[in-house]
């Protein structure tokens, strides 16, 4: 089955800092990338996706990039406000199952 | 956007009683929901997908017997914990997939079982 790694588990920046999540998926049928963002104790919430393809897609502070060849994926988040802190997962889901796989999730922590 | 709604989204109650949780799709049909646990500081763990009409598909490893899940129409699931104990406790959360593709998933606000 799909396995999703990523990295890292923590990550702390300055406000106004940039911050990038990356993912890697092993399955080569999965075809659309999720991002999600969860406060604690809400609900995971839809920030940004994008398919296989397309390489980058982008909503203004928020950017994926997508690398099919080596698997992997990233989530960049630019100008980084002390209300982006959250815990960010990515997913890979593939066309065949509808069934998505969850990375272990990125805790990011913006200072003011 | 899709909304989803799961009730309740707290609950405490005794060892051996059993609890349902309840997972509506608001203003879309989702032919697919999904129920994931979650731990404290933990990702989501996929337990079950449930899809309308027809059996749920179980993940590795958790019961069947022990999760009930229902999908009797196109906007409602229910999960029900029967003979809930103290290891049960978790957070509960419900997704539903919005059909064709993009098979976006909206999540549920949740719902905290805690067992006493």
């Amino acid at each position: 089955g799909e396995n999703v790694e990523q990295h890292p588990s923590t990550l702390s920046v300055q406000e106004g800092d940039s911050a990038v999540i990356k993912c890697t998926y092993s399955d080569s049928a999965s075809n659309y990338f999720p991002w999600y963002k969860q406060e604690l104790g809400k609900r995971p919430q839809l920030i940004i996706d994008i398919r296989s393809n397309v390489g980058e897609k982008k909503d203004q502070r928020i950017a994926v990039t997508l690398n099919k060849t080596a698997k992997h994926f990233s989530l960049h988040i630019t100008e980084t406000q002390p209300e982006d802190s959250a815990v960010y997962f990515c997913a890979a889901i593939s066309g065949g199952s509808y069934i998505p796989t969850f990375g272990r999730g990125t805790s990011l922590i913006v200072h003011p | 956007g899709a909304v989803v709604s799961q009730h309740p989204s707290w609950v405490i109650c005794k060892s051996g009683t059993s609890v349902k949780i309840e997972c509506r799709s608001l203003d879309f049909q989702a032919t697919t929901m999904f129920w994931y646990r979650q731990f404290p500081k933990q990702s989501l763990m996929l337990m079950a997908t449930s899809n309308e009409g027809s059996k749920a598909t179980y993940e590795q490893g958790v019961e069947k017997d022990k999760f009930l899940i229902n999908h009797a129409s196109l906007t409602l699931s229910t999960l029900t914990v029967t003979s809930a104990h103290p290891e049960d406790s978790s957070f509960y959360i419900c997704s539903a997939r919005i059909s064709p593709p993009p098979d976006t998933q909206y999540f549920g606000p949740g719902t905290r079982l805690t067992v006493l």
